[in-house]
């Protein structure tokens, strides 16, 4: 399983564009990268996933670069309710699908 | 649709003493999976299953037991409660169509003492 890093916190204000970048050097052709929101007192929440260049939805975009050795989480004017913990996750599909491996997070603070 | 429901959501137990934490999913979703979050760590994976009838092991799967008779459920035993295990619980689903989308549960708090 490829590892992962990203920074322990993040502070923001309300409005503002937030973007977590994720490393992951050593990713394999087959891996995925996947991301997950946690609040408090809550079961995570799958936000995104993507295999290269960009993916978006209604909640964020992920921007992959060619090489595939990092990733950009990008929330759009986030408000204090996106304070949360973020994962980003690397793996193959099969794998996922039983097993996911989560880092630390990194903790996204929100403030007005 | 419910999604996946943990019961209970806290429970405090004596060292020694066993216990099952319930899990139900109602999305006939044929992948579940029991995960461990220890205070400001990422979650760890305990068991899972692949569907009816098979579990396997995941990352700690030391003093835990599941089995997997229907699609909607995934009961996980502690079998000799110990204040190690003191941590919170979550249960995930998967359709195993999606890739790495998984649905988890509300949590189940367990301290044990």
């Amino acid at each position: 399983l490829a590892k992962t890093t990203q920074p322990i916190s993040m502070d923001s204000y309300e409005g503002q564009e937030v973007n977590i970048t994720c490393s992951h050097n050593n990713i394999a052709t087959n891996d995925y990268i996947t991301w997950y929101q946690q609040f408090p007192s809550q079961g995570p929440r799958f936000i995104i996933q993507g295999y290269k260049t960009k993916v978006t939805n209604e909640v964020a975009s992920l921007f992959i670069p060619a090489d595939r050795k990092s990733s950009t989480l990008s929330l759009p004017r986030v408000s204090l309710s996106d304070t949360a913990v973020y994962y980003c996750l690397v793996g193959d599909l099969d794998t996922g699908r039983r097993a996911l491996t989560f880092g630390s997070g990194t903790r996204l603070q929100v403030q007005p | 649709n419910a999604g996946v429901t943990q019961t209970p959501k806290f429970q405090v137990l004596k060292t020694g003493q066993s216990m099952t934490l319930q899990c139900a999913q109602d999305m006939n979703h044929e992948y579940m999976s029991w995960y461990r979050q220890d205070p400001g760590m990422g979650l760890r994976l305990i068991h899972y299953s692949v569907g009816a009838g098979i579990t396997d092991q995941g990352e700690v799967p030391n003093g835990y037991n599941v089995s997997r008779s229907t699609t909607e459920d995934f009961p996980l035993r502690l079998l000799s409660a110990a204040p190690s295990q003191t941590s919170v619980y979550f249960c995930a689903s998967n359709t195993g169509e999606g890739g790495t989308e998984a649905f988890f549960g509300q949590g189940t708090r367990l301290t044990v003492v």
